[in-house]
């Protein structure tokens, strides 16, 4: 069965503190790894889709790496506005186009004026 | 915005009832699919659908069904409601032709159930 661990739950940084968030995850021939970002009350919102080990994805102040084993969404000089849950999920193949994601619980980052 | 649209946004309701979510997937996209949120448990994987047939479920009570119409849009029907069932529920979409799509979601429906 598909897993995936994130790392920390809850992460509290000052305006300018960049650091990363870990996805550890478990699963059959990775077909694809996400990252979204949750608002309290929204829906999760798209970031990145990682594929392969050693690639690279970056958005602004975001940029995600991915491993054999896990990734990592390293955010540099945060500023408030990234205050969020962030969520990864993985994506096993499947011969029936079932694209379903698996989630992990995320962490939620939290960025101090 | 996603383009993805879910009503109601809250839904109020006793437990012993039912009630259906509804939902409109993103233009273009065959697939939609069905999370629970819940405080504890994160987002979990209920149900999908592909261009009106079920392809995959989860974790989904068989007091819970869903349906894909002709036109798309999705319904997921929760009857004889208990306390425990009371979540954030989403409806993503994807283009869901077997590649690397990612998912795209609505903001949910708040489910309370007293």
């Amino acid at each position: 069965e598909d897993q995936v661990t994130q790392s920390p739950e809850a992460l509290r940084l000052q305006e300018g503190e960049s650091s990363s968030l870990n996805c550890s995850y478990t699963v059959s021939g990775l077909r694809g790894l996400f990252w979204y970002r949750q608002d309290p009350g929204k829906g999760p919102e798209f970031l990145f889709t990682l594929y392969s080990a050693g690639e690279e994805k970056e958005k602004e102040r975001l940029k995600a790496t991915l491993t054999k084993k896990e990734s990592f969404l390293h955010i540099t000089a945060p500023k408030p506005e990234d205050s969020a849950t962030y969520l990864c999920a993985v994506q096993a193949p499947s011969n029936f186009g079932n694209e379903k994601l698996t989630f992990g619980t995320g962490t939620r980052l939290t960025i101090i004026p | 915005d996603s383009g993805v649209t879910q009503t109601p946004k809250h839904l109020i309701t006793a437990t012993g009832q039912r009630v259906t979510l509804r939902c409109s997937p993103r233009s273009g996209d065959l697939s939609v699919y069905w999370y629970q949120q819940s405080l504890d448990q994160g987002l979990q994987f209920l149900i999908q659908y592909y261009n009106g047939e079920e392809r995959a479920k989860g974790n989904i009570l068989e007091r819970f069904s869903a349906q894909q119409f002709p036109d798309l849009h999705s319904e997921l029907n929760l009857s004889s409601l208990e306390l425990g069932d009371s979540a954030l529920y989403f409806c993503a979409s994807s283009v869901g032709q077997g590649g690397y799509s990612p998912l795209h979601f609505g903001n949910g429906t708040r489910l309370t159930v007293t």
